[in-house]
């Protein structure tokens, strides 16, 4: 089943931030997160597993609530390049039956 | 390290014709899914391998797609025949296996449009 993502796009200024939402029906063990941008593959950004272990990027951080099945990724003083199509994907334990959430299109403008 | 290739990168068909695309997986990456990604939409999963077994195709249509993987690297997907609603997309992506779920590396894709 394939997770909820909110808000379904966001338009930022340069240094704002935003949140991103991604929320499943069943339980979570990893939660995935990746940007696409126009044309290009999506890019890996974090995953956070079951426990709290966390991989990821520098600038960007995320919460894994494993009770609510719901994670967050939050963009701090956000920059131009931080623009693209963010995506959100669970797994089973075993990184298995593997779904994307819709996506969620965020802007950034100077 | 090199990453994921995958070819052709544009390819016209004909509804009803077939297809093939072509995926070599990051070196020593076990697991390889194929995804589909329709125009402004999250990819969607068509297929996972653990090196030359298939662990999930639950969403891949049997009646026309197709994919091997021979000897646990390359990896290629068929369609065949082709309809309009298979223009997309094909991403194909490798991940380490494992017990905990690790980052995918996503080729450039193979965009399909089907006439």
């Amino acid at each position: 089943q394939q997770p909820v993502q909110s808000p379904q796009a966001v338009i930022l200024r340069e240094g704002e931030d935003a949140v991103i939402n991604c929320s499943s029906s069943k339980a979570l063990y990893s939660v995935h997160w990746y940007r696409q941008k126009h044309g290009e593959a999506p890019v890996f950004l974090m995953i956070l597993l079951k426990g709290g272990e966390q991989k990821g990027h520098e600038k960007i951080s995320a919460s894994f609530n494993e009770k609510k099945q719901q994670s967050s990724l939050y963009l701090t003083a956000s920059q131009l390049s931080y623009s693209g199509t963010y995506f959100c994907g669970v797994g089973n334990n075993y990184g298995q039956n593997f779904v994307f959430g819709p996506g969620t299109r965020l802007s950034v403008l100077p | 390290e090199a990453g994921v290739a995958q070819s052709p990168r544009y390819k016209i068909i004909e509804k009803r014709q077939s297809v093939a695309f072509w995926c070599n997986p990051i070196s020593g990456h076990a697991t390889l899914y194929w995804y589909q990604q329709i125009l402004g939409q999250g990819p969607k999963l068509l297929i996972q391998f653990q090196n030359n077994g298939v662990v999930d195709d639950s969403q891949l249509p049997k009646d026309r797609f197709s994919a091997e993987r021979l000897k646990g690297v390359d990896s290629t997907l068929k369609i065949q025949p082709a309809k309009l609603e298979d223009s997309a997309v094909y991403l194909c992506a490798s991940s380490k296996p494992g017990r905990s779920s690790h980052e995918q590396f996503f080729g450039p894709g193979t965009r399909l449009t089907v006439l």
